[in-house]
């Protein structure tokens, strides 16, 4: 299947820090999410990509469809404790229009010191 | 608004033994999933069903059956457990709207641990 490389696998920071990671693909993607998951729960949907270039934001998040469609970023500009959890980038390949082909990167840990 | 729930949250069982893994959606989606999370693997797909009376196969089924029974319930079935299947598993469903095919809901998860 797909190989997604999503890196780092994990962050240590203080409170206050912009955080950055990403995602990169062997493939061309047509979609790209993130999704942040908490200890005990679910993965919950962050931001949605569909063209490439594109940046959104969602509060002090901000996310970016790389222009190659193989790459995807994820910001957290000013961490806070509540930002705890593991990020999982997800993509869709390019000429699927079903979420069965949604491969999922294996994750950054993030944890915030005080 | 329960949105994706699954039950049951934790179940330990002996290799050979079968189960069931329940999932429920109140949200009208057309669409239901069953994914494992296992450590540095990711999430991976078991089974999906587009729609109601329709299953299929995702990267990983060997080992697992599912049934959709109605629409908005979406069963996983363990025949005989083994050590490998011990994971956590995760129920989603999806908006289906044109175009947006990755606004995966995920229920809580499952976490399954096979002696």
């Amino acid at each position: 299947g797909q190989q997604l490389n999503q890196s780092p696998q994990s962050m240590f920071i203080q409170e206050g820090e912009d955080v950055s990671m990403n995602c990169t693909s062997s493939s061309i993607f047509n979609t790209w999410l993130w999704y942040k998951q908490e200890p005990g729960e679910g993965p919950v949907l962050l931001i949605a990509l569909y063209k490439a270039g594109e940046l959104t934001s969602n509060g002090r998040l901000t996310a970016q469809f790389g222009i190659t469609r193989k790459d995807s970023f994820l910001n957290i500009s000013a961490s806070i404790p509540s930002d705890v959890g593991i990020y999982f980038c997800a993509g869709q390949p390019i000429n699927t229009g079903t979420a069965s082909k949604l491969t999922f990167g294996t994750g950054t840990r993030l944890q915030v010191t005080l | 608004n329960a949105g994706v729930t699954q039950t049951p949250k934790f179940q330990v069982l002996k290799t050979g033994q079968s189960m069931t893994l329940q999932c429920a959606q109140d949200m009208n989606h057309n669409s239901m999933y069953w994914y494992r999370q296992d450590p540095g693997m990711g999430l991976r797909l078991i089974y999906y069903s587009a729609s109601e009376g329709t299953t299929d196969k995702g990267e990983v089924p060997n080992g697992y059956n599912v049934s959709r029974l109605n629409k908005r319930e979406f069963s996983l079935r363990l025949e005989s457990a083994a050590p490998s299947q011990t994971s956590v598993y995760f129920c989603a469903s999806i908006r289906g709207l044109a175009g947006r095919t990755g606004e995966l809901f995920f229920g809580e998860g499952s976490r399954l641990t096979v002696l």
